[in-house]
């Protein structure tokens, strides 16, 4: 099966330090797209970053940026002087040939004050 | 620009019950879709659609069904409630044909939803 993994169930982070998390993936698809997306306590979904497959340089969002590394298969994020309100579920997706998502189960980070 | 919305928020049924839930987007996105969360996990594609008048089944469709009269509009029909269906339901939408192509998905904030 063509699937998302994230080694990391959770982490703890002090606050105003970079933190990673890591993603590999599973794929035999010659296009795909690589996503992050962000679930608070309250429950929305937030979309954060996209990453393209023929992209040549990383993806930058602010303090957002994904380690794109194709030959090794992963898309790590990297967050960059961590905040109290980055606390939440973090979950890695990649885009399949029907434009559909594939979902890892998601890192918990909490960011200590 | 409401963005991806979705009706109820909350809801509980009994076993056997049956409801709608409806999704909406003004985004003017060809493709719809629905997922379910449960504790401690990612998200699973129930149905999706990829444009007006088609639907397509995910990787867990059972005791669910669809509909998409509407490019805005996207329902998931649930005929005889099961507690295992007890779970947190998002729409998502993506791709403005105007816009050139991206697959990024936007989410609804979510319908929680208890089988009894």
């Amino acid at each position: 099966a063509q699937k998302i993994t994230q080694t990391q169930p959770g982490m703890f982070v002090q606050e105003k330090e970079a933190v990673t998390l890591d993603c590999t993936y599973d794929t035999s698809d010659p296009s795909y797209g690589l996503f992050w997306y962000k679930q608070p306590s309250s429950g929305e979904m937030i979309f954060l970053i996209y990453q393209g497959s023929y992209d040549q340089q990383n993806a930058t969002e602010g303090r957002y940026s994904l380690n794109f590394q194709k030959a090794r298969k992963s898309a790590n994020l990297v967050i960059s002087a961590s905040q109290l309100g980055d606390s939440a579920m973090y979950f890695c997706a990649r885009s399949n040939s029907n434009y559909q998502l594939i979902w890892g189960a998601g890192t918990k980070l909490i960011i200590k004050p | 620009n409401a963005g991806v919305t979705q009706t109820p928020k909350f809801r509980v049924l009994k076993t056997g019950q049956s409801m709608t839930l409806l999704c909406a987007q003004d985004m003017n996105h060809e493709y719809m879709y629905w997922y379910r969360q449960d504790p401690g996990m990612g998200l699973r594609l129930i149905h999706y659609s990829v444009g007006e008048g088609t639907t397509a089944k995910g990787e867990v469709p059972d005791g669910y069904n669809v509909s998409r009269l509407k490019k805005q509009n996207f329902l998931l029909g649930l005929e005889s409630a099961a507690p295992s269906q007890t779970s947190v339901y998002f729409c998502a939408s993506s791709y403005d044909p105007s816009g050139g192509f991206t697959d990024t998905q936007y989410f609804g904030p979510g319908t929680r939803l208890t089988v009894l």
